[in-house]
């Protein structure tokens, strides 16, 4: 079956530690796009690639790094400048044009130890 | 300024009872999309429907219906008969095609709560 997968399910960071997110999906989407959920604010644009080997800021990408190597694959790396990294973390993708929704994956919960 | 807006945070409503979702959205585009997506307990993001900017017919399926009215930029949601199984928390989203690529703006979500 189709889909995009995202690993793990749960993770936990230290005190300036960089964490990484995986993100794949065999839908063979152009687009893949990171974004942040907190309570209460909806979903907030971290990262999107529209092609392999490009991507672009979204409206919250300070403290984030995204790489896009391989057009199945979307990794996010939470750095230490994140202060407040705390979150739900969806990572979604698409065909790549504006008349298509975007596919979601289940999401990783990200905690502060 | 918000390009989609819920204004309804949360919403309890007994089973077997209508509720309507109101979703309101600005674009100065004469062409985009309107999406409404179901997020369960479970934390994924369901996609339930899309409508063009040109389209402006209702839709039904099944429990679910749109009502779409440019005239008031709105994007309306109604369940019908309402479930336990409807409790999840609904977004509304809008697609607007950029120079930069295009991007959705997903309003801050309705936590609709199914009493049995």
């Amino acid at each position: 079956d189709g889909g995009i997968t995202q690993s793990p399910k749960y993770l936990f960071r230290k005190e300036g530690q960089n964490v990484t997110l995986s993100c794949e999906q065999n839908l063979n989407h152009d687009a893949m796009y990171w974004y942040r959920q907190d309570p209460g604010q909806g979903l907030r644009l971290i990262y999107y690639s529209q092609i392999v080997n490009d991507f672009q800021k979204g409206d919250i990408a300070e403290g984030y790094s995204v790489s896009r190597e391989k057009k199945e694959s979307f990794p996010l790396t939470v750095t230490s400048a994140q202060k407040n990294p705390t979150a739900f973390y969806l990572c979604a993708s698409s065909p790549g044009t504006f008349n298509q929704p975007q596919h979601f994956g289940d999401g990783t919960r990200l905690s502060i130890l | 300024a918000q390009k989609v807006t819920q204004a309804q945070t949360e919403i309890s409503v007994v089973e077997k009872e209508d509720v309507t979702l109101d979703c309101v959205y600005e674009t100065r585009d004469t062409t985009y999309y309107l999406f409404w997506y179901k997020q369960p307990p479970s934390g994924e993001l369901v996609f339930l429907i899309r409508r063009n900017s040109f389209d402006e017919q209702n839709e039904i399926s099944g429990r679910y219906s749109w009502n779409f009215q440019k005239s008031t930029s709105s994007f309306n949601f109604t369940i019908t008969a309402s479930q336990v199984v409807d409790s999840a928390v609904y977004f509304c989203a809008l697609s607007e095609a950029k120079d930069t690529g295009n991007q959705f703006y997903f309003g801050t979500g309705t936590s609709l709560t199914v009493i049995p």
